[in-house]
């Protein structure tokens, strides 16, 4: 089975600030790795994803993620946050066979600060 | 454009009463999914289905039924078995050979 552990529930930044987002997972096979981003009272709405290739992987609004395996770490980064950054992250996994389950992270909130 | 939809936003209900929440999608996946959210413990899966007339449960079933007659629907009945109904629920969709999963934009039900 796999696991997800977001390292940090809440995560308060200053506006053009960088910001890192940790997430940690446990699976004793390959895994596929998300990025979500959730608004108050909205459903998901994907990042990024990393499937195989390059460990950096580009999203969208200018966050991006590096996949380690070694550390089996799939870290969130972006290089200057703003207001409209606030939101909750979710970091989740899933597997290549059968139901491709996503099995999520608690969350990480962040909140950015003027 | 093609989606999710779920349907009400906003669900009430007195204690002991089944509901039953809707999820349509126009995206003509195969896969659908139903999770739980609650504050501070992430999403959690309730069941799923892979195709039409089958389904499974998954982490937290207990209290929960579903159906999958349609391609297009899979609609949730939280039974009056559920302890703690109340909760944000959110609907997904999958092809069936991608990691395109879609989300709805959630059922916040409120049991009094």
């Amino acid at each position: 089975a796999q696991s997800v552990t977001q390292l940090d529930s809440q995560v308060p930044v200053f506006e053009e600030a960088p910001v890192e987002l940790r997430c940690n997972y446990s699976s004793s096979v390959s895994v596929y790795l998300f990025w979500y981003v959730q608004y108050p009272n909205q459903g998901l709405q994907l990042l990024l994803k990393y499937l195989s290739g390059s460990t950096l992987v580009k999203g969208i609004n200018g966050f991006e993620a590096e996949f380690n395996k070694s550390q089996t770490s799939f870290h969130l980064r972006k290089p200057s946050v703003h207001i409209s950054d606030t939101a909750e992250y979710f970091c989740a996994v899933s597997v290549n066979q059968g139901a491709q389950k996503l099995v999520f992270g608690q969350g990480t909130r962040l909140t950015i600060n003027p | 454009d093609g989606g999710i939809t779920q349907s009400p936003k906003y669900l009430f209900r007195k204690e002991g009463q089944n509901v039953t929440l809707s999820c349509e999608q126009n995206l003509n996946h195969d896969a659908m999914y139903w999770y739980r959210q609650d504050p501070g413990q992430g999403l959690r899966l309730i069941y799923y289905s892979q195709i039409v007339n089958d389904f499974q449960k998954g982490d937290i079933a207990e209290g929960y039924s579903v159906s999958r007659e349609k391609k297009e629907s899979f609609p949730l009945t939280v039974t009056s078995a559920q302890k703690n109904p109340t909760a944000f629920y959110l609907c997904a969709s999958r092809t069936g050979s991608g990691y395109g999963y879609t989300f709805g934009s959630g059922t916040r039900l409120t049991v009094v």
